[in-house]
């Protein structure tokens, strides 16, 4: 079974704090993403990877960042959380040739 | 056009009768689809995949395509209480990597 495992499931950070969520997927999969969901809103992506050190934004890149150091591990970093980033955070990751996703468990995080 | 559009719903249906989900898409570069199943609280998982013209069976599902008119549903034929669900609906872009989602459509199987 393909797993894809997000570092935590519930996360609560101060308006201003450097957050880091991490990804990290089992099968050898070569890209990975990471998307919001908010209700009403569906799943947004915020930016994806599909090798080692490359990065693609999404649709909603701004006021995020990521790091690919290796093929494994994909991360998302809030560089200044804010209250407009309290969501739900899903990691997937897929084979370049069946594109199909396996998603994380998601993180629930909150900015206060 | 959005991407890729699903009626919100909610849709409800009566316990085994058939459920009829839609989705539209707007990128003809587009090859394969994926409908994915999410839980209340919990991560989406993929049930169902279709890769060219036609029906796709599985169980009590099945995934039709339409690419001339950019157009996938998903039945659930004999619907239970258990279906109840948001079921989304995926496309992954022609021209790159991307893999894009509908809003999804919350399904209620009324007992």
């Amino acid at each position: 079974d393909v797993k894809v495992t997000q570092s935590s499931r519930y996360l609560v950070k101060r308006t201003g704090e450097k957050v880091f969520l991490e990804c990290v997927q089992d099968m050898d999969h070569e890209n990975m993403f990471w998307y919001r969901q908010d209700p009403g809103l569906g799943l947004r992506l915020i930016y994806f990877s599909y090798d080692v050190k490359m990065k693609e934004k999404g649709d909603i890149p701004e006021g995020y960042s990521v790091s690919r150091e290796k093929k494994e591990r994909f991360s998302l970093i809030l560089e200044s959380a804010s209250t407009n980033q309290t969501s739900m955070y899903l990691c997937a990751s897929s084979l370049e040739d069946t594109r199909i996703a396996f998603f994380g468990q998601g993180t629930r995080l909150t900015v206060v | 056009q959005k991407e890729v559009e699903q009626n919100s719903g909610p849709l409800s249906v009566p316990e085994g009768a058939i459920a009829s989900l839609n989705c539209t898409y707007s990128d003809r570069g587009s090859q394969s689809f994926f409908w994915y199943r999410q839980y209340s609280g919990k991560s989406p998982e993929l049930i169902m995949s279709i890769y060219s013209n036609g029906d796709k069976e599985d169980g009590r599902f099945t995934a039709q395509l339409n690419k001339a008119s950019q157009y996938v549903s998903l039945l659930i034929r004999d619907s239970q209480p258990s279906d109840s669900a948001t079921y989304l609906c995926a496309v992954p872009r022609g021209r790159d990597d991307k893999i894009i989602f509908g809003k999804g459509t919350r399904l209620h199987i009324l007992p």
